[in-house]
């Protein structure tokens, strides 16, 4: 069974900080998808990364897929309120495929 | 265009009795899933469908079945409610590009089950 495992699973911050949140895995996935999720919602997708090493950008978002295809990051630049929400990775490789991470819940307070 | 919908939105059950969830998808999509979402747990795959006519178990099963009407519902059953089944029910949907169908995949808004 493969396993995401997220960190922090909970972040709370000031408008206008930077922070970073981490999926990692002891497994090799063929791509990783990043999703969020607002309360009484269901999970958007943001990106997809496919190359190890790629990064991406989303407006003050990057996304980071390591040179592996284990791990991947999302760093958000001077966030804010709007950012709030629960952030999933998703990865594909396993044999039902998508393997979802439990999480991380960000709270941009004003 | 709706996307995913789902009914309902919310409900309550007795344990043993049975309900049907509803999920359908306007996006000619191939593919359509069935999660679970609970605290500390995230999302766990229930069952899902890799095109019409074919439906396959994913990683918690046991206690559900479903039924693949056509390319545009997916909708999910429980026989006999458990309050282990006490959950937030997402339907999702794909294009089925890759084999497995782990391309894009876009969520319905939930169902919120209390059992009981």
């Amino acid at each position: 069974t493969q396993l995401l495992e997220q960190s922090p699973q909970f972040l709370s911050i000031q408008e206008g900080e930077n922070l970073t949140v981490y999926c990692n895995s002891s497994s090799v996935f063929s791509s990783l998808q990043w999703y969020r999720q607002e309360p009484g919602e269901g999970p958007v997708l943001l990106v997809t990364v496919v190359t190890g090493g790629e990064v991406k950008k989303l407006k003050r978002l990057t996304f980071q897929f390591g040179d592996a295809r284990k791990d991947s990051s999302l760093h958000i630049t001077a966030a804010q309120p709007g950012d709030t929400g629960l952030y999933l990775c998703a990865g594909e490789g396993g044999a039902d495929g998508l393997t979802f991470g439990k999480g991380t819940h960000l709270i941009i307070q004003p | 265009n709706a996307g995913v919908t789902q009914t309902p939105k919310f409900q309550v059950l007795k344990t043993g009795q049975s309900m049907t969830l509803q999920c359908a998808q306007d996006m000619n999509h191939n593919s359509m899933y069935w999660y679970r979402q609970d605290p500390g747990m995230g999302l766990r795959l229930i069952y899902y469908s890799a095109s019409e006519g074919t439906t396959d178990k994913g990683e918690v099963p046991n206690g559900y079945n479903v039924s693949r009407l056509n390319k545009r519902e997916f909708s999910l059953r429980l026989e006999s409610a458990a309050p282990s089944q006490t959950s937030v029910y997402f339907c999702a949907s794909s294009e089925g590009l890759s084999p497995r169908g782990t391309d894009t995949q876009y969520f319905g808004p939930g169902t919120r089950l209390t059992v009981l």
